[in-house]
């Protein structure tokens, strides 16, 4: 099955400053990348995914990478803010037919400090 | 358009006892996901199911554990003589139909402690 390894699983960055989180994956098949943030004691929120098709996505100051040959995709958070402190997970999915949508695995997650 | 719904938030049981965590996707989704998570980790797949159907319950442990999405009501987790092991946050997800994009939304979780 999939397997996702994320790094690193703490990261303090100044407020202002870049901050940037890696995964990889194993499955050549998985074809779609979700990021999710998650705050004390709530689920967890999707804030951007990426599809196998597309190399690089953004959305403000929120953007992801691909590259589906050396299999790992990255998060970058430009101009943090305090409120992006939370904890950080990658995911991979494989859907394997159009009957429905296939499970997510998910990385181990990345603890996400900013210091004001 | 309310978000995927899932209660109680919080249940304690005691060891031996049944635990049962409901979960309402958002509308007009029809496929639901549970995942489970322990403290300071990720989250682990247990459970899809379509409207009265499992279609992949190969994160579920072989006992004690089933899940049921009727065809009208919410989806049910159900945990028969509780651990304490089985302490955790019980994730809900659902997405879209059949042919619909790829995301999963989830709920804000149950959180089961084992006494």
């Amino acid at each position: 099955g999939e397997n996702v390894e994320q790094h690193p699983s703490t990261l303090s960055v100044q407020e202002g400053d870049s901050a940037v989180i890696k995964c990889t994956y194993s499955d050549s098949a998985s074809n779609y990348f979700p990021w999710y943030k998650q705050e004390l004691g709530k689920g967890p929120q999707l804030i951007i995914d990426i599809r196998s098709n597309v190399g690089e996505k953004k959305d403000q100051r929120i953007a992801v990478t691909l590259n589906k040959t050396a299999k790992h995709f990255s998060l970058h958070i430009t101009e943090t803010q305090p409120e992006d402190s939370a904890v950080y997970f990658c995911a991979a999915s494989i859907r394997i037919s159009n009957f429905g949508n296939e499970k997510l695995t998910f990385g181990t997650g990345t603890r996400l400090t900013i210091i004001p | 358009n309310a978000g995927v719904m899932q209660n109680p938030r919080h249940l304690v049981r005691r060891r031996g006892q049944e635990a049962r965590l409901r979960c309402s996707p958002m509308k007009g989704h029809s496929h639901v996901y549970w995942y489970r998570q322990l403290p300071e980790e990720g989250l682990k797949f247990m459970v899809y199911l379509q409207k009265e159907n499992i279609i992949d319950e190969s994160g579920m442990p072989k006992e004690r554990f089933s899940a049921e999405f009727p065809k009208e009501g919410p989806s049910i987790l159900r945990i028969q003589q509780v651990v304490r092991g089985d302490s955790a946050a019980y994730f809900c997800a659902s997405s879209p139909r059949r042919g619909s994009p790829y995301e999963q939304y989830f709920g804000p979780g149950t959180r089961l402690t084992v006494t």
